[in-house]
């Protein structure tokens, strides 16, 4: 049972638009958010986080929502870049047992951005 | 060379076939991991060494067998693999166990 679920596998948006990536999760024992750019040919960049106590967190175009009541999190990118194009994935973090942290991640979305 | 390094980035290699694969981190981090990325599903967590010893082992066949000899370095030792076993496998590192990963670029191992 997957417990952080990307429901778009893909997204297309024009240049200088507003890029929406969406992120569903069911244990709501998650305390940190954090979502991934990958580039075919490399691994996951890090690019932006968020802890439960928060509901947004904004780091220059890109901004990260957190609905905890929906278990919902979003990632906005604006304005949407060329330089974008990626497969985005979100992940969070839990308990494994124990003391153990454990990040899952979602599936991932292919974000192309259009010139 | 900084962040995370792996070798080989691409592998083939035979059911009946020994090789390894090697990441180095060059960020000072406590702790190391190994993910495997197959087609259309997640990323799945196999191993994680923090402080150089291993913490967490996800369940995955002895056919694969972790080294981590210090806290910048971490194998995975193939061995007897099977065809389903081909996929992208990543390391990552961390400050801490439970922090944000930065990733190497992967090895792609296709299994024959």
């Amino acid at each position: 049972d997957q417990q952080v679920k990307q429901n778009s596998p893909s997204l297309s948006v024009q240049e200088g638009r507003i890029s929406i990536l969406n992120c569903d999760y069911t244990n709501s024992m998650f305390d940190y958010f954090l979502w991934y750019k990958k580039y075919p040919a490399e691994g996951p960049t890090f690019l932006i986080s968020i802890s439960s106590i928060k509901d947004k967190n904004e780091d220059g175009r890109f901004t990260v929502f957190l609905n905890k009541s929906a278990k919902h999190l979003s990632l906005h990118i604006v304005p949407s870049q060329p330089g974008d194009s990626a497969v985005y994935f979100c992940a969070a973090r839990g308990f494994s047992g124990g003391s153990n942290y454990k990040l899952t991640f979602g599936k991932g979305t292919l974000l192309t951005v259009n010139p | 060379e900084t962040g995370v390094t792996q070798t080989p980035r691409h592998l083939v290699m035979g059911m009946t076939n020994k090789k390894s694969l090697k990441c180095e981190q060059h960020l000072g981090h406590n702790a190391m991991y190994w993910y495997k990325q197959s087609a259309k599903k997640p990323l799945e967590l196999m191993f994680v060494y923090s402080l150089e010893e291993r913490v967490e082992n996800n369940s995955v066949p002895s056919r694969f067998s972790p080294e981590c000899p210090n806290s910048s370095h971490l194998f995975l030792h193939l061995h007897t693999l099977q065809p389903e076993d081909s996929a992208l496998y990543l390391c990552a590192s961390s400050q801490d166990w439970g922090e944000a990963l930065f990733f190497g670029s992967g090895t792609q191992l296709s299994v024959l």
